[in-house]
């Protein structure tokens, strides 16, 4: 079946700029997860949806980042007035999160670069 | 804070030499516990998981991790890498109580053929 989605895949901007990303959970995946990937760093945590919930956003790195989930399906990471340190890669993974046995099925990632 | 310490960042090794990635975590509760690579060039993916039951925990690929609970470690260990292990490999532990998973920084694995 499908995989999760994600797009662009990549994406070159301008300091200053803004930039959305969109990601495409698997179908039926109650929790969406969006992480950050930077060149010789871990995956760095920034937000997670879970249903109906409110959103945990306690990994955004600044209020110029933010993302929303519309349908509890889609979700859309937009950064404003982007800065050359936010260049990375940016994940999104979801899972079924049926009880605690969750697996997160990762996308192939949206490739930033603020020049 | 809850975190997950990956003790090597980088790794060489030789095909046929054994591994070892060192994994701990810090939370002192009941956790689930995992293992994804990342292959050049391709996506995250689940190496292995371990949720209750025996510590041992066998993966694909010939991977296998330990839970020791006493030492909050869960070690991903395989005794003969192939040079087609080159990856990057994660640690990270969901805590039970808890609704988000904890990534380790990785350990970047080059194995040489």
């Amino acid at each position: 079946g499908a995989g999760v989605s994600q797009s662009p895949s990549n994406k070159v901007t301008e300091k200053g700029k803004d930039v959305e990303l969109r990601c495409d959970p698997i179908s039926g995946h109650t929790a969406l997860y969006w992480y950050r990937q930077s060149l010789g760093q871990g995956l760095e945590f920034l937000i997670y949806f879970q249903g109906n919930s409110a959103p945990d956003k306690s990994g955004l790195p600044s209020d110029r980042f933010s993302a929303e989930r519309t349908g509890g399906s889609v979700s859309t990471l937009t950064i404003q007035r982007t800065q050359q340190e936010d260049s990375a890669v940016y994940l999104c993974a979801s899972s079924s999160q049926r009880g605690t046995q969750e697996t997160q099925y990762f996308g192939p990632g949206t490739r930033l670069l603020v020049l | 804070a809850q975190s997950v310490s990956q003790h090597n960042h980088h790794v060489i090794l030789s095909e046929a030499a054994s591994l070892e990635l060192g994994c701990n975590y810090s939370y002192g509760g009941t956790v689930n516990l995992f293992w994804y690579v990342q292959y050049p060039g391709q996506h995250l993916q689940l190496l292995l998981k371990y949720f209750s039951g025996d510590p041992l925990v066998k993966g694909i690929k010939g991977f296998e991790a330990e839970f020791i609970k006493s030492k909050f470690s869960f070690n991903l260990r395989k005794p003969s890498v192939q040079w087609s292990d080159t990856a990057e490999y994660f640690c990270a532990v969901l805590n039970t109580g808890g609704f988000k998973t904890i990534f380790g920084a990785g350990t970047r694995l080059f194995v040489k053929a």
